[in-house]
C-alpha cells in the first residue's frame, strides 16, 4: 500500500540554525512528491515538488528538499531557520492508483529566537 | 484577487441543521477538491470534481454532497450535521487532475457542530 510518514510529530529549531523536516514513503512506482506548509488559520500552501530530475529540490521561501531513493526519504530543509518558518509541514506522495495525494500527519515546526 | 475563496469563513450550527459552503476559484483549472482537516490536523479528501464531473468520492457519507455548477464552483451541502462534522473543510483546485503540480487552496471553512 502507498503511503507517507512524518515521524516527527513537533521539531524545534533555533533561528539561524539549519533544520530539517523528515518524510519516508512507499509507492510501487517513481514518487511523485511534495511539500506544503500550512500557518495558523490558513489553507496549505505549496512549497515543492519533486517528480524527476535532481535530486536536490529548491522551492519556496528558501526551502530545499532532498530525494533519496534509496533511503525512500524526501527530507524538507532549509539552511538558516527563521522565526517566521513556525508553521504546520506536510509532506505528500501522489497515489498512483487514483492520482490523489497521500498525506502524511504533518509537523509542527517550531522556531525560537 | 484571491485564487481560491471559500464562503463562509466560520459556521456554527446545531445538531440536525444543514448547511452549505461555497467555493470558487479565478485560476482557470479544471479540477477542484473537497479536503475535510480534522482536530488533529489530519488532511482526507472527500471529492474531487474535473471540469463539473465527479472523479473522486471517498468514503465519505452520503450526507455530504458536492455540487459543480460550472468548473470554477465546487460547493458542498452537508445534511442532517452530526458533532464529528465539526472540522475545517479545505477547497482546492489544480490544472489538471493528475496531481504533477500545485494545489491551490482556500483559507478554510471552520465548521462547528453543537
Amino acid at each position: 500500500a502507498q503511503s507517507v510518514a512524518q515521524p516527527e510529530d513537533q521539531v524545534n529549531v533555533a533561528e539561524g540554525n539549519p533544520l530539517t523536516v523528515k518524510c519516508t514513503y512507499s509507492v510501487s512506482g517513481n514518487p511523485y512528491l511534495f511539500w506544503y506548509v500550512q500557518y495558523p488559520n490558513r489553507g496549505l500552501q505549496f512549497l515543492l515538488k519533486y517528480i524527476t530530475g535532481d535530486n536536490l529540490v529548491k522551492g519556496s521561501y528558501g526551502f530545499e528538499a532532498e530525494f533519496n531513493k534509496s533511503q525512500t526519504s524526501f527530507h524538507l530543509k532549509k539552511p538558516s531557520a527563521l522565526v517566521s518558518d513556525s508553521a504546520l509541514y506536510f509532506c505528500a506522495v501522489r497515489d498512483d492508483s487514483n492520482y490523489q495525494l497521500i498525506w502524511g500527519a504533518g509537523t509542527k515546526l517550531i522556531i525560537k529566537p | 484577487d484571491t485564487a481560491v475563496s471559500q464562503t463562509p469563513k466560520y459556521l456554527v450550527t446545531q445538531m440536525g441543521n444543514d448547511k452549505s459552503i461555497k467555493c470558487e476559484q479565478n485560476l482557470g483549472h479544471d479540477t477542484m477538491y473537497w479536503y475535510k482537516q480534522d482536530s488533529k490536523k489530519f488532511l482526507k479528501i472527500m471529492f474531487s470534481y474535473n471540469n463539473k464531473e465527479l472523479i473522486i468520492n471517498e468514503t465519505v457519507p452520503n450526507r455530504f454532497s458536492p455540487k459543480s455548477p460550472d468548473k470554477a464552483h465546487l460547493n458542498l451541502h452537508i445534511n442532517s450535521l452530526e458533532l464529528g462534522d465539526s472540522a475545517v473543510y479545505f477547497c482546492a483546485s489544480s490544472r489538471g487532475h493528475a496531481n504533477t503540480g500545485e494545489l491551490f487552496f482556500g483559507e478554510g471553512s471552520r465548521l462547528t457542530v453543537l
